[in-house]
């Protein structure tokens, strides 16, 4: 069965420093997607970031970037600058297999401290 | 990415009865997907709706329980039937935003309480 894993239920940072949340994914597609997903209060679901598989460059976005080890099938989150604002619990979420299925992770809950 | 709205946002309801709940989508996709999202839990998917077919269930998850619609390309429906405490959830639905990304995008979400 295809799996994602998200061994940090809670995660603290100081505003302004640098966290990593940590994802590790089964599949057995070749050629797929990944993706992090941020759900603050107001639940909705708010994607972050994408990685293609297929690409050894690791994807940024602004103060987000990813750490993609493929043959490790790892997929990490880094949050650069942290703003109080990124306080929310985080999925990673990877292929389910057919119909674009995602599968999400138990998702990590971020504490920004001021 | 396209914008999608939910109706309602929230409710509670009493045991034993239906409730439905609209997905509404700026643009046509192909794709639809429902997602439940239990209490403290991550989310699990209940069925994708495709347009001009069935929903495709996910194990665990029955039509007579969970029916959907999806009559056009921008609209679906779930409707959770014969609620018990245990359907209190959030429910989401998302749209694939194409075969080149296979990217989600995932409306404000159905807040659902039964007393």
């Amino acid at each position: 069965a295809q799996t994602v894993t998200q061994s940090q239920p809670e995660m603290s940072v100081q505003e302004a420093e640098t966290v990593t949340l940590s994802c590790t994914y089964d599949t057995s597609e070749s050629d797929y997607y990944l993706f992090w997903y941020k759900q603050p209060p107001s639940r909705q679901m708010i994607l972050v970031i994408r990685q293609e598989a297929y690409k050894q460059q690791n994807a940024t976005e602004n103060r987000f970037s990813v750490n993609f080890q493929k043959a490790a099938k790892s997929f990490s989150l880094k949050i650069s600058d942290s703003q109080l604002g990124d306080a929310a619990m985080y999925f990673c979420a990877s292929p389910g297999g057919a119909t674009n299925k995602l599968i999400f992770g138990t998702g990590t809950l971020l504490a920004v401290q001021p | 990415s396209a914008v999608i709205s939910q109706k309602p946002s929230r409710d509670i309801c009493q045991r034993g009865t239906s409730l439905t709940i609209q997905c509404q989508v700026d643009s046509q996709v192909t794709m639809m997907f429902w997602y439940r999202q239990q209490p403290g839990q991550s989310l699990t998917l209940i069925a994708t709706a495709n347009q001009g077919s069935e929903a495709t269930y996910e194990s665990g998850f029955v039509i007579d329980k969970f029916p959907i619609s999806r009559p056009n390309l921008t609209f679906s429906t779930l409707t959770v039937s014969n609620m018990s405490p245990e359907d209190s959830s959030i429910y989401l639905c998302s749209v694939d935003s194409g075969p080149s990304t296979d990217t989600q995008y995932f409306g404000p979400g159905t807040r659902l309480t039964v007393l």
